[in-house]
């Protein structure tokens, strides 16, 4: 059984630029969430895909977008860097058959902005 | 709207004690309660749920939690600390009908040998 795999796991941008971080979900995942981990604090969710379309947003701004593709993989593109966007984005992936199952997460982005 | 509250930042117990790391919740609805656990520069790695059922609830590793309706808690427990264990623990509850989890802030373990 293949895991979720992201990346690059590491990557350095300047203020302003843009970024996308790659996202594979676990075999027979369907829904992929995004979340960032900036340091010293637990993940904050940004949003999540299901069949293709964002399913729920956390407090971002739009620069913070994304996408999913058929074979469930997913993007998530940041625009604009900000200093405050350092950190370590998490990608999760999970079987939307219900609320209670787990989410299965990747190793992640380390997002680091100069 | 859902919170999770880890009260220490750091828990330090010796080898072969037990281990205990606190998490408290707040939800509108029926709480659907996680814990993960993530070692330096890694993800999160799934420990164990609580949805419904034993209010005592066992998982990976030989961790187990205890969910307590009354004081809103979910703390996480293992009765023989190993060093191995010595990494940062997440707290995280979903409401019911709500498809994201909220994190606490996370407890650092560390075991003494």
């Amino acid at each position: 059984e293949t895991g979720v795999t992201q990346s690059p796991t590491h990557l350095i941008k300047t203020r302003g630029q843009q970024v996308t971080l790659r996202c594979s979900s676990q075999s027979g995942h369907n829904t992929v969430s995004w979340y960032q981990q900036a340091l010293g604090q637990g993940p904050q969710f940004i949003f999540q895909y299901y069949r293709e379309e964002e399913n729920g947003r956390g407090n971002f701004p739009p620069r913070f977008s994304g996408l999913q593709f058929p074979n469930y993989s997913s993007e998530l593109n940041v625009n604009a860097l900000e200093l405050d966007d350092s950190a370590l984005y998490l990608c999760a992936s999970s079987q939307r058959t219900g609320d209670t199952g787990e989410l299965f997460f990747g190793e992640g982005s380390r997002l680091t902005v100069l | 709207a859902q919170s999770v509250a880890q009260p220490e930042d750091q828990v330090n117990v010796a080898e072969g004690n037990p281990l205990t790391v606190k998490c408290t919740y707040s939800v509108s609805g029926n709480p659907y309660l996680f814990w993960y656990v993530q070692y330096p520069n890694r993800g999160l790695q799934f420990l164990l749920k609580y949805i419904t059922g034993d209010n005592l609830v066992k998982g990976s590793y030989g961790f187990e939690a205890e969910f307590n309706k009354s004081q809103t808690s979910f703390h996480l427990k293992k009765p023989s600390a190993l060093v191995s264990d010595s990494a940062l623990y997440f707290c995280a509850v979903r409401d019911y009908g709500n498809n994201r989890l909220a994190f606490g802030k996370g407890n650092q373990v560390v075991v003494i040998p």
